[in-house]
């Protein structure tokens, strides 16, 4: 069974960065499938933020895509996001998660509260 | 950009009932690569259906998904407590990526 694990700070400024890491096990990030982001502010939907695939390749909502960097760590097996300037309409549950063999995901973490406020 | 909207926002039910829960996507989008997605309070999403209408493992057979095109319909047959969700449609495609519908809730009667 695939686990992933989010992990950053709970509590970001105004106009600074946030940045997640996602710890994954029982499976090699760099073997196969998009690895992604997704975020869900208080009582909304879900909002897909970014993927990354063989650490090649990344795609980004086009809504954040001047603020936002996804990238891979093989050797620790992490895959990680930053999200510049934020504001407060980046409070949300930050999400971490794998697209399986349908694009569909199927392992999330358990997601990680990341409120902007000074 | 593909927008998938859901119906309808909020779907009343009691337990045993059947419940029917519609996706629309704004244009056509791949059935290989349309899911559905269950989520509880405090919960991360689960999957329920990829494929359009594979169950996902350990998912109930009173779970079933159809449709193609832009048009997709979750189906559960015979409702239990546990049932009661939000859920939310997902599409893989060109421009986003991937996106999501807006949920339905799905709430006790």
């Amino acid at each position: 069974q695939v686990h992933l694990q989010e992990s950053g700070p709970g509590l970001v400024k105004p106009s600074e960065t946030l940045s997640l890491t996602c710890s994954v096990s029982r499976y090699s990030i760099s073997s196969d499938y998009h690895w992604g982001w997704i975020r869900q502010p208080p009582g909304k939907g879900l909002e897909w933020i970014a993927s990354i695939y063989h650490s090649d390749y990344t795609y980004y909502n086009s809504s954040l895509k001047s603020r936002l960097t996804i990238s891979v760590d093989t050797s620790r097996n992490q895959f990680s996001l930053k999200l510049t300037s934020v504001t407060a309409a980046d409070t949300a549950m930050y999400y971490c998660a794998r697209a399986g063999d349908a694009e569909n995901f199927d392992y999330w973490g358990q997601g990680t509260l990341v409120t902007v406020s000074s | 950009e593909i927008v998938l909207t859901q119906s309808p926002g909020t779907l009343s039910l009691s337990p045993g009932e059947r419940a029917t829960l519609s996706c629309r996507a704004s244009q056509t989008v791949s059935s290989r690569h349309f899911g559905w997605y269950q989520q509880k309070p405090g919960q991360a999403p689960r999957l329920l259906i990829y494929g359009a209408s594979s169950r996902a493992a350990g998912i109930p057979d009173r779970f079933s998904g159809s449709g193609s095109g832009t048009d997709f319909t979750l189906t559960i047959s015979r409702l239990e407590p546990e049932d009661f969700a939000v859920y939310y449609c997902q599409q893989y495609g060109n421009s986003p990526m991937y996106s999501f519908g807006q949920g339905t809730k799905l709430e006790i009667k």
